[in-house]
């Protein structure tokens, strides 16, 4: 039963490419999260979806950043032109379900993709 | 205000012995779980223990034990009997559901634990 998976698990890119993170939420799981992690920081929510739609995207910049979890494949986290600043570690996590007020809805984590930018 | 407040930026303890990680939290939700997290130096998200706010005993997972106090909105984690392998950062995240009808995870800043032989 394979768990979350995200790749590239490192990623290299100079400043103004464009980074593509992938995550693969578990088998049966149908809501993605994308979390940042600055150095030395805790984890930062970005966003939110569930299949071909974005729930939330409050924690996402609105320039550069979009995301997406189309109907077959994996999510996809896409950074246009990258800065410095951009450089973290970006875990996705899957949950089977996003509801349910007494459910227990452990979120799933995957390895997380390491991007820095040069 | 901070949802979730670690204090703790460091802690050393002694293998075999017990440390409690703190976590204080807010919310104004009955209904929210609480969560405590490990990343190792390798950097991947351990899970490790949950308590729902509707859960009267305390969460125990092995050598960890979450010791809720609802009252005080605290949810400190215990390691009992540490190991060499205990040493990480480890994270207290909660659960909510927000005004959308969907449930959102914040997490704290972690505290960094030490193990020393």
């Amino acid at each position: 039963n394979a768990g979350v998976m995200q790749n590239p698990r490192h990623l290299v890119r100079r400043r103004g490419q464009e980074a593509r993170l992938r995550c693969s939420p578990m088998k049966g799981h149908s809501h993605v999260y994308w979390y940042r992690q600055l150095p030395e920081e805790g984890l930062k929510f970005m966003v939110y979806l569930q299949k071909e739609n974005i729930i939330d995207e409050s924690g996402m910049p609105k320039e550069r950043f979009s995301a997406e979890f189309p109907k077959e494949g994996p999510s996809i986290l896409r950074i246009q032109q990258v800065v410095r600043g951009d450089s973290a570690a970006y875990f996705c996590a899957s949950s089977p379900t996003g509801a349910g007020a007494r459910s227990y809805n452990e979120q799933f984590f995957g390895p997380g993709t390491r991007l820095t930018v040069l | 205000a901070q949802k979730i407040t670690q204090t703790q930026p460091g802690m050393f303890v002694q293998e075999k012995e017990a440390v409690t990680l703190d976590c204080t939290y807010d919310t104004s939700d009955q209904s929210y779980g609480l969560f405590w997290y490990k990343q190792p130096s390798s950097g991947e998200m351990i899970f490790l223990i949950y308590q729902g706010s509707y859960d009267e005993q305390n969460a125990t997972e092995g050598r960890y034990s979450l010791n809720f106090q609802k009252a005080r909105k605290s949810a400190n984690l215990v390691i009992s009997a540490s190991q060499l392998g205990d040493s990480a950062m480890y994270f207290c995240a909660m659960r909510e559901m927000n005004s959308g009808g969907y449930q959102k995870v914040t997490f704290g800043i972690g505290t960094k634990l030490q193990v020393i032989p």
